[in-house]
């Protein structure tokens, strides 16, 4: 079954710094792959999604994510963070016909 | 286009009793997933239901039940409750079982005392 490693618990980094949270994913099959960003209080919202074709990805708020096969890795960046950006953020994994897989989380806290 | 709405938001239980969350699925959703999540955890998949059948289920004992209505409603039943059933519990849902990615509800907060 699909697993998803999410090594990082926390970031802290200063706002207009650039940002990576790194996900690596385990599956003996080919795969789906998610970032979502839950903010206090609210449900899973999706960022962006590697389903096939070009291994960058672009997201909503600025944010990319690069599939790396060989790695099994599907990091998240961004150029430029902002103060709005500090929530907690979730890489996830779906096996072709299975349900989705998620990280334990990464809290990224943007300082002023 | 309506989303993904749970209800209650938020609720309080006492151990040994039993709950019955709501979620009704996105516009053209045929499938719904539920999933727990614990404080500081990511969330765990507890069942999905797709055209009123189960179609896969978490590591989750027997206690945790669930239903798919004609109109893609779905409810979580959760028997015996126990401390550490508090949780966040989200619904989504999406077309298919090809899981092309969710849309999540905004979950209710269960507490058991």
């Amino acid at each position: 079954a699909q697993s998803v490693t999410q090594l990082d618990s926390q970031v802290p980094v200063f706002e207009e710094a650039p940002v990576e949270l790194r996900c690596n994913y385990s599956s003996s099959v080919s795969v789906y792959l998610f970032w979502y960003v839950q903010y206090p209080n609210q449900g899973l919202q999706l960022l962006l999604k590697y389903l096939s074709g070009s291994t960058l990805v672009k997201g909503i708020n600025g944010f990319e994510a690069e599939f790396n096969k060989s790695q099994t890795s599907f990091h998240l960046r961004k150029p430029s963070v902002h103060i709005s950006d500090t929530a907690e953020y979730f890489c996830a994994v779906s096996e072709v016909g299975n349900d989705m897989r998620f990280g334990a989380g990464t809290r990224l806290t943007v300082k002023p | 286009e309506t989303g993904v709405t749970q209800s209650p938001t938020h609720l309080i239980k006492t151990r040994g009793q039993q709950v019955t969350l709501r979620c009704s699925s996105q516009s053209g959703h045929n499938t719904v997933s539920w999933y727990q999540q614990a404080l500081g955890q990511g969330p765990q998949f507890i069942f999905q239901y797709y055209r009123e059948e189960e179609n896969g289920r978490g590591n989750f004992p027997p206690r945790f039940s669930g239903l798919q209505f004609p109109n893609y409603s779905s409810e979580l039943n959760v028997n015996a409750l126990e401390l550490d059933d508090s949780a966040l519990y989200l619904c989504a849902s999406s077309s298919g079982v090809v899981n092309y990615g969710y849309t999540f509800g905004s979950g209710t907060r269960l507490t058991v005392v």
